[in-house]
């Protein structure tokens, strides 16, 4: 059975700081990883996804995320954050010819001024 | 752009109601999922269906039933609401083609309280 782990329920950081979001997933199958994006009051939208190829993913607003297939991971960075990077995370994984993702428990980034 | 919108933002009903939550989608997409969402247990899926009138079970579907009469729309019941069944619910749909690489695409969540 697939299952992802975010290791951290609570992120804060100062504006303009870097930051990592870290994700740890397992699977028996190869897999596709993804990273959403939830801002308050609104639903999830994708701010990037690991299908194959470069194991280096750049995804919007300034976000990249590493795939790393011997340690398992799919950690989220963004050398700079701002204010509106506010909002919670979501790491998901799913194997190939499956539709269902299978989501982690989300990490709260809070950045602050 | 791609736009799946949701009934009710909120919603606030009593235990042993009969509850509908509606889902429509406009991008034509073949499949349509429905998840709830509880704080540090993420988002877990209730059911999902990738045709007009067929359905599949998610990992939590134990007091729900989903209904899909036509493509856009996706519906899920709550046959006799509980008030563990207090949640966020989020609705979600992707296109069929290119597997479980697509993207999916969220409404914006129906927040229910079951008192």
């Amino acid at each position: 059975a697939q299952s992802v782990t975010q290791l951290d329920s609570q992120v804060p950081v100062f504006e303009e700081a870097p930051v990592e979001l870290r994700c740890n997933y397992s699977s028996s199958v190869s897999v596709y990883l993804f990273w959403y994006v939830q801002y308050p009051n609104q639903g999830l939208q994708l701010l990037l996804k690991y299908l194959s190829g470069s194991t280096l993913v750049k995804g919007i607003n300034g976000f990249e995320a590493e795939f790393n297939k011997s340690q398992t991971s799919f950690h989220l960075r963004k050398p700079s954050v701002h204010i509106s990077d506010t909002a919670e995370y979501f790491c998901a994984v799913t194997g190939s010819g499956y539709n269902k993702l299978i989501f982690g428990a989300g990490t709260r980034l809070a950045v602050h001024p | 752009d791609v736009k799946v919108t949701q009934s009710s933002r909120y919603l606030v009903k009593r235990t042993g109601e009969k509850v509908f939550l509606e889902c429509v989608q406009d991008m034509d997409h073949e499949n349509m999922f429905w998840y709830r969402q509880d704080p540090g247990l993420g988002l877990r899926l209730i059911y999902f269906s990738y045709d007009v009138k067929m359905k599949e079970k998610g990992d939590i579907p134990e007091g729900y039933s989903v209904s899909r009469e036509k493509k856009e729309r996706f519906s899920l019941i709550l046959e006799s609401a509980s008030t563990n069944q207090t949640s966020m619910y989020l609705c979600a749909s992707s296109f069929a083609s290119g597997g479980a690489g697509n993207e999916q695409f969220f409404g914006p969540g129906t927040r229910l309280t079951v008192l």
